[in-house]
């Protein structure tokens, strides 16, 4: 089982409109979360960053919130563009043994249609 | 900004074939990291180094070697190689924060086919 899962795994909203994508983990100990947009053929972008102690942040219409006591996530994106259509990864990452290794989810295809 | 270079961004091989991908972290990065990601599935780390040391091992099929030079930038080895070895392989690189906000930034990817 992936230790981070990600839901839709596919979303199509129209240009303009807004979304919301989510992210449950299991990784432990929790260390940050980021979400990453993957282009095609692209290496993932980071968007955001967040710490245990954080609960949103905000990259220009990309808001991510982290609820770390139920180890959820969620990106929230405003009047998309079509720009946006792309992967989302959710990526944890494990505090401690290790320096900053990853755990990917599988990635939510978002799809912003004119 | 200068990000991360990986060379080549395309490779056809044949089964058997050996196969080396080189990656160039941002400047002043000190650690790197080698992911996997074949058709429709996420990346799959294989191995990091920092400071020119390996720091963890993944899913790396023991075909495979890397090393991180003087210089920082890495090379990846892949030697026997099979059909299942095609895939995207990315590079990332990132500076060691104690803090755990280190960000990782990721080349293009090398698009790896083995026909």
């Amino acid at each position: 089982k992936n230790q981070v899962e990600q839901s839709p795994q596919s979303l199509i909203i129209l240009e303009g409109k807004n979304c919301t994508l989510q992210c449950n983990y299991t990784v432990s100990p929790f260390s940050n979360l980021r979400w990453y947009k993957q282009d095609t053929g692209r290496g993932p972008v980071s968007l955001t960053i967040m710490t245990f102690s954080e609960n949103t942040k905000s990259n220009g219409r990309y808001t991510a919130t982290l609820d770390a006591d139920t180890k959820q996530s969620s990106l929230h994106i405003t009047a998309s563009q079509l720009s946006d259509s792309a992967s989302y990864i959710c990526v944890v990452s494990v505090r401690g043994s290790t320096l900053g290794r990853l755990y990917f989810g599988r990635g939510t295809q978002l799809t912003v249609w004119p | 900004a200068a990000g991360v270079i990986q060379s080549p961004r395309h490779l056809i091989k044949e089964k058997r074939e050996t196969a080396t991908l080189k990656c160039y972290p941002i400047p002043r990065h000190d650690t790197v990291y080698w992911y996997q990601q074949g058709p429709g599935q996420d990346p799959q780390f294989l191995i990091s180094f920092y400071e020119k040391m390996q720091s963890d091992k993944g899913s790396i099929p023991d075909r495979f070697s890397a090393q991180q030079f003087s210089d920082y930038h890495s090379e990846l080895n892949m030697s026997s190689l099979e059909l299942g070895d095609s895939a995207l392989y990315f590079c990332a690189s990132s500076l060691s924060d104690v803090g755990g906000e280190e960000t990782q930034y990721f080349g293009p990817g090398t698009r790896l086919l083995v026909l």
